[in-house]
C-alpha cells in the first residue's frame, strides 16, 4: 500500500475527553512523526517514533503521547482535551531512519474540541 | 524572530502570472522542503532541495545555502495552483522539522 493514511478524518470531542488518532505509514517507512497545525499556522512538531521508540519531542505536555507498532503504524493519544487542542493533526512518515529526508504526509485528522 | 520565515503571507495573482514565494531560515539544515497544502488539509511534498535548483512542470525551486534562502516559483499560474505553500527545514539531528507559517496563494481566472 502506498501513501500515508490517517483516521479518523474529522472528529468532535468535548473538553476533558481523550482522543486517539491513527496513522498507517507508507510501506517501507520506519520513522513516523506527528504534527499539530492550528488554523492559519504552520505545523508544529509533536514527536517522532523510530522502530517503536520515541526519539524526539517538541514542546507539548505529557498528555500528548504516542505509540508505534511493529508494522510501523502509529497512534497519537491526547488526554484531558482542552479547547486549544482543536487543530489539524498530521502524520508524516519516512524511510531510512530519523536522518532521512523524504517525507510523505497523510491528509490529516481534524479535531474539534468543544 | 521565527526560525523559518516565509513571504509573502498572502498572495493573489491573475491566471498566467509568474509567482515567487520566498523562505528564509536561521537553523542549520541538510535539505529544505517545499510543501503544498490544499483546503481540507492534506500536504503534498513538492520538492526537497539541498543545493541549486529543481524543476517539476511549472514549478521551480531554488536554494542558496550560504544565504539561507530558498524560493519557489510558479510559471504560467493557474487557479488550480491556489493553495498554501509551506517551506520546512530539518534541524540538526534531522528528527525535528520546523515549518514556515505558509504563503496562501489565490490565482484568479
Amino acid at each position: 500500500e502506498t501513501g500515508v493514511t490517517q483516521s479518523p478524518t474529522h472528529l468532535i470531542k468535548t473538553r476533558g475527553q481523550q482522543v486517539t488518532l491513527r496513522c498507517s505509514s507508507q510501506s517501507g517507512h520506519n520513522t513516523v512523526s506527528w504534527y499539530q497545525q492550528a488554523l492559519g499556522q504552520g505545523p508544529q512538531f509533536i514527536f517522532q517514533y523510530y522502530r517503536e521508540e520515541e526519539n524526539g519531542r517538541g514542546n507539548f505536555p505529557p498528555r500528548f503521547s504516542g505509540l508505534q507498532f511493529p508494522n510501523y503504524s502509529s497512534e497519537l493519544n491526547v488526554n484531558a482535551l482542552e479547547l486549544d487542542d482543536s487543530a489539524l493533526y498530521l502524520c508524516a512518515s519516512r524511510s531510512g531512519g530519523p536522518g532521512a529526508n523524504v517525507l510523505t504526509f497523510g491528509a490529516g485528522s481534524r479535531l474539534t474540541v468543544l | 524572530k521565527n526560525e523559518v520565515e516565509q513571504s509573502p503571507q498572502n498572495l493573489t495573482a491573475q491566471e498566467g502570472e509568474f509567482i515567487t514565494i520566498n523562505c528564509s531560515y536561521s537553523v542549520g539544515i541538510s535539505a529544505l522542503h517545499w510543501l503544498q497544502q490544499h483546503p481540507g488539509g492534506g500536504i503534498v511534498s513538492l520538492f526537497m532541495l539541498s543545493s541549486g535548483k529543481k524543476k517539476h512542470g511549472r514549478l521551480i525551486a531554488t536554494i542558496n545555502i550560504q544565504e539561507k534562502h530558498s524560493s519557489l516559483h510558479i510559471t504560467a499560474s493557474h487557479p488550480r495552483d491556489s493553495a498554501v505553500y509551506i517551506c520546512a527545514v530539518p534541524t540538526s539531528g534531522t528528527y525535528k522539522y520546523i515549518f514556515g507559517t505558509g504563503t496562501r496563494l489565490k490565482v484568479l481566472a
